[in-house]
């Protein structure tokens, strides 16, 4: 059983266009995550939600708004798509949002945009 | 401002050498430090971790050194293996929790 999953794998959209990315984890933690991993394999967080409620909230464009449904789910949809959101997304959960958790990341979603 | 510097951006070690990666940072809150290592095509996942108030913590082949007053932690891999090949990020957290800042990544090959 895979303990983080995302999909899809992989996304290829034109700009302008509006997509989603799923996450789930069955890991029953209490914190989950949003990270963004550009071409340079640098790797940034952009949202966490624990216990369903937003606690972290990087400088990130609008355009993108996370939700999540219930503490195994955190969703991520990107509106108004841009070239420079070409990266890869992972979605990363941990036991709660203490200090020192381990973070566990899912396979990542390749978002490719023409 | 990269609060979290890594280096070097690239490195080739042969098999059986030792493989060092190198953090420094600034923010003198950062009191955890963890290491992840990540493979082609696959999520980071985490390698081995350490708090301040030890120098040293080793599990296997894999060794983290700490210099609390230099502001600097390291990786150490001993007896590297091709197996060992992939990216390597070090990190830090505040003790607030909940937010790792990476490092830029370290690609490391091991040659056979």
């Amino acid at each position: 059983d895979t303990a983080v999953s995302q999909t899809p794998k992989y996304l290829v959209t034109q700009m302008g266009n509006d997509k989603s990315i799923k996450c789930e984890q069955n890991l029953g933690h209490d914190t989950m995550y949003w990270y963004k991993q550009d071409s340079k394999k640098f790797l940034k967080i952009m949202f966490s939600y624990n216990n369903k409620e937003l606690i972290i909230n990087e400088t990130v464009p609008n355009r993108f708004s996370p939700k999540s449904p219930d503490k195994a789910h955190l969703n991520l949809h990107i509106n108004s798509l841009e070239l420079g959101d070409s990266a890869v997304y992972f979605c990363a959960s941990s036991q709660d949002a203490g200090w020192g958790r381990e973070q566990f990341f899912g396979p990542g979603t390749r978002l490719t945009v023409l | 401002q990269q609060q979290v510097k890594q280096s070097p951006q690239s490195l080739i070690v042969q098999k059986g050498g030792i493989s060092i990666i190198n953090c420094a940072y600034e923010n003198t809150a950062f009191d955890y430090f963890p290491w992840y290592q990540q493979f082609p095509g696959k999520g980071p996942a985490l390698l081995i971790a350490i708090r301040p108030d030890v120098s040293e913590k080793k599990e296997g082949r894999f060794t983290i050194s700490f210099n609390k007053s230099a502001k600097q932690f390291s990786l150490h891999i001993m007896d590297s293996q091709p197996g060992d090949s992939a990216t390597y990020f070090c990190a830090a957290e505040e003790t607030s929790g909940s937010r790792l800042t990476f490092g830029e990544g370290t690609q490391l090959t091991v040659n056979p």
